[in-house]
């Protein structure tokens, strides 16, 4: 039971590089999220889908990219990579009823040097 | 705008103590609430959530939490902690009009002392 997979788990990347954060689910969730921690600072929400051809936009989408080709994968991309980006990244998926609990990935930790 | 307080940073409690962590919403219709927990490196995992009814709410790990309308608050109790209780603790509470992405407070440092 893999439930919500991440890739990485650590990357170091360079100012100005590009790279891709991918996201699985196996749970045939419809909705799905990309959320970024900051210390101190709690989750705050990057991107959300709400099915597969169906993104939009959260709280801090600046500097980000995500699609929705299939209901189990939802990538997030960062063109131009900016130590503002430094943080840590989780993906979720729940059902779509409002009272189903966000299933977590267990992150990927992200430098930008 | 709807938001989360979290007003303790950083608790430490003694071994069997009992534990209260707090948390006050920001919003105008009956919310629902969600308490998680992350223990370092980890993914969150859900302890306990309310919608409606009984406003006192059972979790996972001997964990409860009481909704109180008239206080906005949704404040999280252990009677008796354990040191594996040691953790960071998140409040959030769904965000509407964003399929169900949740708001989350900034989060409660718990430390276990022997």
């Amino acid at each position: 039971n893999a439930g919500v997979t991440q890739t990485p788990k650590f990357r170091i990347l360079k100012i100005g590089q590009s790279m891709t954060l991918q996201c699985a689910q196996d749970m045939n969730h419809n909705y799905m999220y990309w959320y970024r921690q900051d210390p101190g600072m709690g989750l705050k929400l990057i991107y959300y889908s709400v099915g597969a051809g169906i993104t939009d936009k959260g709280e801090v989408p600046n500097g980000y990219n995500v699609s929705r080709s299939t209901t189990e994968d939802f990538p997030l991309r960062l063109e131009l990579a900016a130590p503002s980006q430094t943080s840590v990244y989780f993906c979720a998926s729940n059902l779509p009823q409002g009272d189903q609990p966000q299933h977590f990935g267990d992150g990927t930790r992200l430098s930008i040097l | 705008a709807q938001s989360v307080t979290q007003p303790d940073i950083h608790i430490t409690v003694s071994e069997g103590a009992s534990l209260e962590l707090r948390c006050n919403y920001s919003y105008g219709a009956t919310p629902y609430l969600f308490w998680y927990v992350q223990s370092p490196g980890q993914g969150l995992q859900l302890l306990l959530k309310y919608f409606s009814g009984d406003t006192l709410v059972q979790g996972i790990k001997g964990f409860e939490a009481e909704f109180k309308r008239s206080q906005s608050s949704f404040n999280l109790r252990k009677p008796s902690v354990h040191w594996s209780d040691a953790a960071e603790y998140f409040c959030a509470v769904a965000r509407p009009g964003a399929g169900t992405a949740l708001i989350f407070g900034k989060g409660t440092t718990l430390s276990v002392s022997s």
